[in-house]
């Protein structure tokens, strides 16, 4: 089993929906939990850690139970600007980041 | 602002041609992280540094080295560059109270 998975994608959604990622992780004593949006041939971006009690930073939110081992990340009313390939990341130990293998989202107009 | 500067943002080599790239950061964070990026690939790392102590990924190859010279500075050293070394090589820092990691922009990395 691979250390974080990621729903397979790609999402294509109209302009203005909801749309939900999916993140599962196997290492239970993992520490730190983010959510990465990187565009084509760029590096990735942090768009919001993600903390036990959930967080929300305008449309996106962001949620963590540990007791599933499980992260998601929702953005409402989607932008064209959102299309980015999603990358759920987690630190198992240490310092060393994890990262899942991505979800690639097109939101179409 | 602070940042993750590295260099070349381009750079091509022949093959089995030495290339070293180069990154740079202004966040004063105690780690430092390389990574290969393939097309469609997540970032896999190579390697990372707790400030002077390196620590070796153990799928990297031997091929690949680093040096980090001072808290600001970390070089990645490719000595004999196969074409199957093609790829964005990200640096990357952590730190902070939140422990988050900022990458630099990459450096795209062509093998002739």
């Amino acid at each position: 089993r691979k250390e974080v998975e990621q729903d397979p994608g790609p999402f294509n959604v109209p302009e203005g929906a909801t749309v939900a990622f999916n993140c599962t992780y196997s290492n239970s004593a993992s520490q730190s939990f983010f959510w990465y949006r990187q565009d084509c041939r760029k590096e990735p971006k942090l768009l919001m850690s993600v903390y036990s009690s959930g967080n929300e930073d305008g449309r996106f939110t962001a949620q963590l139970n540990r007791a599933s081992q499980y992260i998601s990340l929702l953005i409402r009313d989607s932008k064209l600007s959102d299309s980015a390939t999603y990358l759920c990341v987690v630190t198992p130990y240490g310092q060393n980041f994890v990262f899942g293998p991505g979800t690639r989202l097109s939101v179409l107009p | 602002d602070a940042m993750v500067i590295q260099n070349p943002r381009y750079q091509v080599t022949q093959f089995g041609k030495p290339v070293t790239l180069s990154c740079s950061q202004t966040l004063n964070h105690n780690v430092m992280y390389w990574y290969q990026q393939k097309s469609s690939q997540a970032p896999k790392l190579l390697f990372h540094y707790y400030d002077k102590d390196f620590n070796n990924e153990a799928d990297t190859p031997d091929n690949f080295q680093s040096r980090r010279p001072n808290t600001s500075f970390c070089f990645l050293d490719i000595r004999s560059p196969g074409l199957g070394d093609a790829a964005m090589y990200l640096c990357a820092t952590s730190g902070g109270r939140k422990n988050e990691q900022f990458f630099g922009p990459g450096t795209r990395l062509t093998v002739l």
